[in-house]
């Protein structure tokens, strides 16, 4: 079975830092994974997605994500954080025969001034 | 035009009460989706329609029902609500080929009191 786990329930970083969420996944074969960012008052946002060849995924906003077999991990990162990115932030799996996703619980992202 | 629309987006009303929830969509997507998000916990599956004849239950679909009236519309509704019923409610589509990303509407949140 699949599984998705977001170790951090809330990262606070400032302004202009660099930003690293982690996600680690559960899954024998090599999955598709996703990053979603949630603001307030919306729905979820696809930001990038992974389903085989460079394990570096660029998304949008800046985004980018590595895909580490090894460590089993799918980590989004930024280099510098705007305080537009506070939001919510989901990482999903999804296993070659499986046509449903599973989301982590999410990680918090505050961005102090 | 949002692609995926959910009416309506913010509801409070009384246990017991029958409650819809309703969504449509414009991407022309076949699967479509329910999803409960509670503060910590993520994304919960309530149901899925894989088409119009197709109905399946999601982890948490007791004391929900759905309706899938045509392609671009699946309702949710609630018999008679609770209190713990109480949530933000998304509704999501994704193409009908596997391992692609969902696409969500902006949320109902329901307050039962």
């Amino acid at each position: 079975a699949q599984s998705v786990t977001q170790p951090d329930i809330h990262i606070t970083v400032s302004e202009g830092a660099s930003l690293e969420l982690r996600c680690n996944y559960s899954y024998g074969a090599t999955p598709y994974l996703f990053w979603y960012v949630q603001s307030p008052g919306q729905g979820l946002q696809l930001l990038l997605k992974y389903f085989s060849g460079d394990t570096l995924v660029q998304g949008i906003k800046g985004f980018e994500a590595e895909f580490k077999r090894s460590q089993s991990s799918f980590n989004l990162r930024k280099p510098s954080v705007h305080w537009s990115d506070a939001a919510e932030y989901f990482c999903a799996v999804l296993s070659g025969g499986s046509y449903i996703p599973t989301f982590g619980r999410g990680t918090s992202l505050i961005v102090h001034p | 035009d949002a692609d995926v629309t959910q009416t309506p987006r913010n509801r409070i009303t009384k246990t017991g009460k029958r409650i819809m929830l309703e969504c449509s969509q414009t991407k022309g997507h076949d699967r479509m989706y329910w999803y409960r998000q509670d503060p910590g916990l993520g994304l919960q599956l309530i149901y899925y329609s894989f088409d119009v004849k197709d109905i399946n239950k999601g982890e948490i679909s007791d004391g929900y029902s759905v309706s899938r009236q045509a392609q671009a519309k699946f309702s949710l509704s609630l018999e008679s609500a609770i209190p713990n019923q109480t949530a933000l409610y998304f509704c999501a589509t994704s193409e009908g080929s596997s391992n692609q990303p969902q696409h969500f509407g902006d949320g109902t949140r329901l307050s039962i009191l």
